[in-house]
């Protein structure tokens, strides 16, 4: 079965440090992978995607994202965190074959920035 | 242009009351997404909508729940006979098309508290 695993669900990190949050999947076939941010009162918006190519993503607001197939993880990054980047983030994955409503979504990792 | 809209933005309700919940998608997005958000939980996939096809129901938890999507735009999500446990964050998303590869556009969600 499909499954979307964030491990962290909460991390503190000081304004100006890097950031990376991790995200595991399980997927038969060949994974779609996402990214997204919820700020509070906000919806969700995504910060990068992954089909295929380069193994390494750019998104917005300066996040990065790198596939590692034999790792089974999509995990994010950030090399100077804003206290803006304050937010939830949630990794989501779904596949080719499937239908969009069923990509299945991670559980969320909460990033709290300190100055 | 405007973005997904949502309506009303919380809603506290009696046990056992029906409620309804408003999406106004993006114009011109012919896909639309309904998903719940409960606390510490990822997003879960409720029902799918894509022009005029039947839609995908296969995430409705049980036959409470039930949503419509009038001339292809607005959607609304019908809960009956409310319970505690359907607290929750419901979230509306519209897509251009239903292909893998377009951007869910998320509206900032309907909180829903049930007493």
């Amino acid at each position: 079965a499909q499954s979307v695993t964030q491990p962290d669900i909460h991390i503190t990190v000081s304004e100006g440090a890097s950031l990376e949050l991790r995200c595991n999947y399980s997927y038969g076939a060949t994974p779609y992978l996402f990214w997204y941010v919820q700020s509070p009162g906000q919806g969700l918006q995504l910060l990068l995607k992954y089909f295929s190519g380069d193994t390494l993503v750019q998104g917005i607001k300066g996040f990065e994202a790198e596939f590692k197939r034999s790792q089974s993880s999509f995990n994010l990054r950030k090399p100077s965190v804003h206290w803006s980047d304050a937010a939830e983030y949630f990794c989501a994955v779904g596949a080719l074959t499937d239908s969009w409503g069923k990509f299945q979504f991670g559980a969320g990792t909460q990033v709290v920035v300190t100055p | 242009g405007a973005g997904v809209s949502q309506s009303p933005s919380n809603k506290v309700t009696e046990k056992g009351k029906d409620v309804e919940l408003r999406c106004d998608p993006i114009s011109g997005h012919t896909a639309l997404y309904w998903y719940r958000q409960s606390l510490g939980q990822g997003l879960e996939f409720l029902i799918y909508f894509q022009g005029n096809s039947a839609p995908d129901k296969s995430g409705l938890p049980s036959d409470r729940f039930s949503a419509e999507r009038t001339g292809g735009s607005v959607s609304t999500l019908t809960i009956q006979r409310t319970q505690q446990e359907d607290s929750a964050v419901y979230l509306c998303a519209s897509s251009f098309t239903s292909g893998v590869g377009d951007t869910q556009y998320f509206g900032p969600g309907t909180r829903l508290t049930v007493l």
